[in-house]
C-alpha cells in the first residue's frame, strides 16, 4: 500500500541540526511532490515547504528559509529535512505529506518527533 | 500569505449531531481548499480536497461546500469516531497555510 515511513525520534542539543527521513513505498516517488509540515505540542500545523522529487527543486515558507533544507535520493525513494541552528521552539512533530498538487496532502508518514532540549 | 481563520476552535457535541465548521480566507483560493481530521497523536487525514470532493474511503456523512473565501465542512450526523480536531488549508499560493483547528468534542 501507499505509505510513508519517517525515522524515529531525536533529541537534539540547542543550536545543533536534525535530519529526518521519509521513505515512500507503494507509489512512483518522483511522481509526487513532498511536503513537511511541523506541530508542536498542543498546537496547530504549520507547513514547511515543499520538494519536487523528480527535479530536486525546493521551496520554504519564510519562516524556515536559511535554515532547513531539503533534499532526496531518488534510487532509495526516500526524502530528507534537515534543520538547523535547532532551538527550543522547535520541539515539535515533523511531518512528511504527499502533495498531490490538485487534491490536497492525501498521504501523511507517521510523524518524528524532535525535542530541543540543553 | 493567505490567512485562514477558522470557527468555532471548539465544538461540544453530541453523538447524532450535525456539525457545521466554517473556514475563511484571507483573500479569494477559488476552490482550492482541504479539510484534515486528526485524531491525538496521529497525522492528519485527507477529509475533502477541492472544497467539496470527497477522500476515497471517507464516510459520505462528511461534505464540504463553498469556494472564494467562505468555505464548510458539514458532518451530518457525528459519529464516536468523529471527534477529533479538524484543519482547513489552502492549496492555492505557497505558501500553504492552514486554520487553527477546530476540537470537536463531546458535550
Amino acid at each position: 500500500q501507499v505509505q510513508l515511513v519517517q525515522s524515529g525520534a531525536e533529541v537534539k542539543k540547542p543550536g545543533a541540526s536534525v535530519k529526518v527521513s521519509c521513505k515512500a513505498s507503494g507509489y512512483t516517488f518522483t511522481s509526487y511532490e513532498i511536503n513537511w509540515v511541523r506541530q508542536a505540542t498542543g498546537q496547530g500545523l504549520e507547513w514547511m515547504g515543499w520538494m519536487n522529487p523528480n527535479s530536486g527543486n525546493t521551496g520554504y515558507a519564510q519562516k524556515f528559509q536559511g535554515r532547513v533544507t531539503f533534499t532526496r535520493n531518488t534510487s532509495r525513494s526516500t526524502a530528507y529535512m534537515e534543520l538547523s541552528s535547532l532551538r527550543s521552539d522547535d520541539t515539535a512533530v515533523y511531518y512528511c505529506a504527499r502533495d498531490t498538487q490538485l487534491n490536497g496532502m492525501d498521504v501523511w508518514g507517521q510523524g518524528t518527533t524532535v525535542t530541543v532540549s540543553s | 500569505d493567505i490567512q485562514m481563520t477558522q470557527s468555532p476552535s471548539t465544538l461540544s457535541t453530541s453523538v447524532g449531531d450535525r456539525v457545521t465548521i466554517t473556514c475563511r480566507a484571507s483573500q479569494s483560493i477559488s476552490s482550492w481548499l482541504a479539510w484534515y481530521q486528526q485524531k491525538p497523536g496521529k497525522a492528519p487525514k485527507l477529509l475533502i480536497y477541492k472544497a467539496s470532493s470527497l477522500e476515497s474511503g471517507v464516510p459520505s456523512r462528511f461534505s464540504g461546500s463553498g469556494s472564494g473565501t467562505e468555505f464548510t465542512l458539514s458532518i451530518s450526523s457525528l459519529q464516536p469516531d468523529d471527534f477529533a480536531t479538524y484543519y482547513c488549508q489552502q492549496y492555492n499560493r505557497y505558501p500553504w497555510t492552514f486554520g487553527q483547528g477546530t476540537k470537536v468534542e463531546i458535550k
